[in-house]
């Protein structure tokens, strides 16, 4: 059974940063992109970041762009999100969430649907 | 950016009626790529279709998906108790970025 288990959110004031973790169990972890799908409180969803199974390619949104780093570690089967300069608005359950990918002439597409998707994780950025 | 409009809002029915939830696109979506997710308070969401109308591993088959281009509609065919919950519809097919439907909550009437 595939499970996805994050940790590492908290509260934090603005500016602050914090790091989150995923860990993947139940499937060849390297073989999969991976994402971070974030949902503020009462809000919808929206797609954070992404990462392919090696790790050598990354997408951010726009809002989070320069200020996010996602990366993994394939022999902890682990996904990670370090967020620096952290705002108010980034406050929400951040989930981790299995991806798709497909590699066409050595390009690698991260594309497709998220599952299965971890418990969540909180963060809460305040002063 | 392709932006997804979910309508109605909320949708109030009793247990055995039928649901039909619609995702509107703002340009054609790519081959048909679009997935539903169903969300429980306090959970996190599930996928239930992509490709438009494939069932995911373990879904009723009282979901249903269908559309294409602009349009496409869940369905569920008669409500369950346990069917009452927020859904999202997704699209992947033009991005990225990936981006979502406002949701559409399904109550008890």
């Amino acid at each position: 059974e595939v499970q996805l288990l994050e940790s590492g959110g908290g509260l934090v004031q603005p500016g602050g940063s914090l790091r989150l973790s995923c860990a993947a169990s139940g499937f060849t972890f390297s073989s999969y992109a991976m994402s971070w799908v974030r949902q503020a409180p009462g809000k919808g969803l929206e797609w954070v970041s992404a990462i392919s199974g090696s790790g050598g390619s990354t997408y951010y949104a726009d809002s989070v762009k320069g200020r996010f780093t996602i990366s993994r570690d394939n022999s902890k089967n682990t996904l990670y999100l370090q967020m620096n300069s952290l705002r108010a608005e980034d406050t929400a359950v951040y989930y981790c969430a299995k991806d798709q990918e497909i590699t066409i002439f050595g390009v690698v597409i991260i594309e497709g649907w998220f599952d299965p998707w971890g418990q969540g994780t909180l963060v809460t950025v305040s002063s | 950016e392709i932006v997804l409009t979910q309508s109605p809002g909320t949708l109030s029915l009793s247990p055995g009626e039928r649901a039909t939830l619609s995702c509107r696109a703002s340009q054609s979506v790519s081959s048909s790529y679009l997935a539903w997710y169903q969300q429980k308070p306090g959970q996190a969401p599930r996928l239930l279709i992509y490709g438009a109308s494939s069932r995911a591993t373990g879904i009723p088959d009282r979901f249903s998906g269908s559309g294409s281009g602009t349009d496409f509609t869940l369905t569920i065919s008669r409500l369950e108790p346990e069917d009452f919950a927020v859904y999202y519809c997704q699209q992947y097919g033009s991005s990225p970025p990936r981006t979502f439907g406002q949701g559409t909550k399904v109550e008890i009437k």
